[in-house]
């Protein structure tokens, strides 16, 4: 079955780097994303990794995946104060995606 | 702006009463998924529809349920409304099994 979780609150300072972390459960899972939800609004696809894959780099974001573990994790490099959110991490299986609770990130100026 | 558009955005009903949500798919998008999602919690799937057909549902009951239509828009019916319906319900649509982009999101509170 699909379980994700997720840690609750991060606070960084602006500048530093942020590394939000979830753990999944479904092995068979062909992709898994990372989603940004700013307060009052949708979900926005921030990157995401296909299971073959170990790492993928797109601008500040940097997306590790450890397979044998079933671990995920998002580091955002030179952290903003516009990066403050909360972050989902979703895994994809049967055709519909299963989301953590979310780890809310608050950026200190 | 991810082309998904969600109407109404916010809306205040009634315990007992129906609702329709309405969402426009991004240009070239066959395939809409329903989410609900509470208050402090991730989404839960509520369930997909790819060409007009139901593709996939949550564990969700028959009250929810929804439609496709031709130009790929959809609809999510909720009848018998309860007080924990109050949530946001976000709309997803995608090109079959390609990534998903969300709309706003139309947030239902239910007195």
């Amino acid at each position: 079955g699909e379980d994700v979780e997720q840690s609750l609150f991060l606070s960084v300072r602006e500048g530093d780097s942020s590394v939000i972390n979830c753990t999944y459960t479904d092995s068979s899972s062909t992709y898994l994303y990372w989603y940004k939800q700013e307060p009052g609004a949708g979900l926005q696809l921030l990157t995401y990794i296909f299971s073959n894959m170990d790492m993928k780099q797109d601008q500040r974001l940097t997306v590790l995946l450890n397979k044998k573990d079933k671990h995920l994790s998002l580091r955002i490099a030179d952290t903003q104060t516009g990066d403050s959110a909360i972050y989902f991490c979703a895994e994809k299986g049967n055709n519909r995606l299963a989301f953590g609770k979310g780890n809310q990130v608050v950026v200190i100026p | 702006e991810t082309g998904v558009t969600q109407s109404p955005t916010h809306l205040i009903k009634t315990r007992g009463q129906q609702v329709t949500l309405r969402c426009s798919s991004q240009s070239g998008h066959n395939t809409v998924s329903w989410y609900q999602q509470a208050l402090g919690q991730g989404p839960q799937f509520i369930f997909q529809y790819y060409r007009e057909e139901e593709n996939g549902r949550g564990n969700f009951p028959p009250r929810f349920s929804g439609l496709q239509f031709p130009n790929y828009s959809s609809e999510l019916n909720v009848n018998a409304l309860e007080l924990d319906d109050s949530a946001l319900y976000l709309c997803a649509s995608s090109l079959a099994d390609t990534e998903a982009f969300f709309g706003q999101g139309t947030r239902l509170t239910v007195v």
